[in-house]
């Protein structure tokens, strides 16, 4: 079993639509969450960063940790065909770069 | 304009072959990392320096290497590529090691035949 499962999808919508990804987990150490943005021909971008559970809001985007189902979920509110790209989830335990786990990546469309 | 700068972007190469995939950044920086992308594995890191002559193995340094002898490059060295090597590559580079502040490069595409 991977530690980071995250459905590839590929995952369509219409333009303003709310996107909901997901990733699960199983290693209960993870304490550090991560949403990139990947374009394609990109590398990819840091979105948002959290720590333990609860929310983190910036703009239209929402980053959801719940640590006691091991469940992480970044909502997309209005979105443009601007979002579209592959979104990787990333945890880990320690606040470094060297213990990251990645998810395999989402890729979605938002169609005019 | 702050970049980490990977060369080539794409290659094609041969069994056996040596090859130096190079990375730049021009952020003073003192944490590089590889990683390697492959479908439905995610990104999974290869080395990593914590500053010059200093690196340290990831998840998957087999068949890789690596040197740290200026600050702004970190070159990723196959001596003997084989098919499983495969993979699309990224160099990041970031100031504190924290995740929030890693930049990633924009890719080198490698296929060994």
């Amino acid at each position: 079993q991977k530690e980071v499962e995250q459905d590839p999808g590929p995952l369509s919508v219409p333009e303003g639509a709310i996107v909901s990804l997901n990733c699960t987990y199983s290693n209960s150490a993870f304490q550090y969450f991560m949403w990139y943005r990947q374009y394609s021909r990109k590398g990819p971008e840091l979105l948002m960063y959290t720590y333990s559970s609860g929310n983190k809001e910036d703009g239209r985007f929402t980053a959801q940790v719940d640590k006691s189902s091991k469940y992480i979920s970044l909502f997309i509110r209005d979105s443009q065909p601007s979002d579209s790209a592959t979104y990787l989830c990333a945890m880990s335990g320690r606040d470094n770069n060297n213990d990251m786990r990645f998810g395999a990546g989402t890729r979605l469309t938002v169609k005019p | 304009e702050a970049q980490v700068t990977q060369n080539p972007r794409y290659l094609i190469t041969v069994t056996g072959k040596k090859l130096t995939v190079t990375c730049s950044q021009n952020m003073n920086h003192e944490y590089m990392s590889w990683y390697r992308q492959d479908p439905g594995l995610g990104l999974r890191q290869i080395y990593y320096s914590m500053n010059v002559e200093v690196t340290d193995k990831g998840d998957v340094p087999e068949g890789y290497k690596v040197s740290r002898k200026e600050k702004r490059n970190f070159p990723l060295i196959l001596e003997s590529p084989s098919p499983n090597q495969t993979s699309l590559y990224f160099c990041a580079s970031s100031w504190t090691g924290l995740p929030d502040t890693q930049y990633f490069g924009p890719g080198t595409r490698l296929t060994v035949l």
